[in-house]
């Protein structure tokens, strides 16, 4: 158990629909990473929080995309108007301790736009 | 040069063969490396962490090369539970975000 659970676990929609997928750390831990997967590569990076701040946001995050994280516990990642290229694995990832730079991943959400 | 290079594979290889891959990193300033396994339609999992020249963990062996700018990991007697997809991270960028390689294959077979 990583200590991190993401919901919904799959979504199909529809293109120009919007969705939005949460991120719930079982406990606190103040950073916290977004990552997208596609078939046959790694996880790419979107972004990162440190408490209920953005600290950083990749190119990859269009404007289509927002990232919050309110009261500095859940995330959520909210893809509008999707495209068939959003299509892919939307992971979540915490350090769950300061003096380690080891990050422990979500289940994940597998998001299939139609 | 992307910034991390992997060998996508699969290797193909039958239970009890020692198999070896090979990662390249481009960012000269990486100081710390992880090895993570990551199944079919799964999240990636640690497999090791390596701090200096490299780190051993019963069947697995990291070893860095930092003037040739690799790291490799090595398996042991291979196990059908090590099939999976491996993939390389040179910690680097601000807040520590990880930069994955696009992972190498591994096939164990009988």
């Amino acid at each position: 158990d990583t200590g991190v659970s993401q919901n919904p676990r799959h979504k199909i929609t529809k293109r120009g629909q919007n969705v939005t997928f949460r991120c719930d750390p079982i406990s606190e831990h103040n950073r916290l990473y977004w990552y997208r997967q596609t078939l046959g590569q790694g996880p790419e990076f979107l972004t990162y929080f440190q408490n209920e701040a953005q600290l950083e946001k990749s190119r990859l995050l269009s404007d289509r995309f927002s990232a919050e994280r309110p009261k500095g516990s859940f995330s959520t990642l909210e893809i509008q108007r999707t495209e068939q290229g959003d299509s892919a694995m939307y992971l979540c990832a915490i350090r769950k301790d300061a003096g380690s730079d080891t990050q422990y991943f979500g289940p994940g959400t597998r998001l299939t736009v139609l | 040069r992307k910034e991390v290079e992997q060998d996508p594979g699969p290797f193909n290889v039958p239970e009890g063969a020692t198999v070896a891959f090979n990662c390249t990193y481009s960012n000269s300033a990486s100081q710390s490396f992880f090895w993570y396994r990551q199944d079919c339609r799964k999240e990636p999992k640690l497999l090791m962490s390596v701090y200096s020249s490299g780190n051993e963990d019963g069947r697995f062996t990291a070893q860095l090369n930092r003037a040739s700018q690799y790291i490799s990991l090595l398996i042991r007697d291979s196990k059908l539970s090590d099939s999976a997809t491996y993939l390389c991270v040179p910690l680097t960028g601000g807040y520590n975000k990880l930069i994955f390689g696009a992972g190498t294959r591994l096939a164990v077979h009988p």
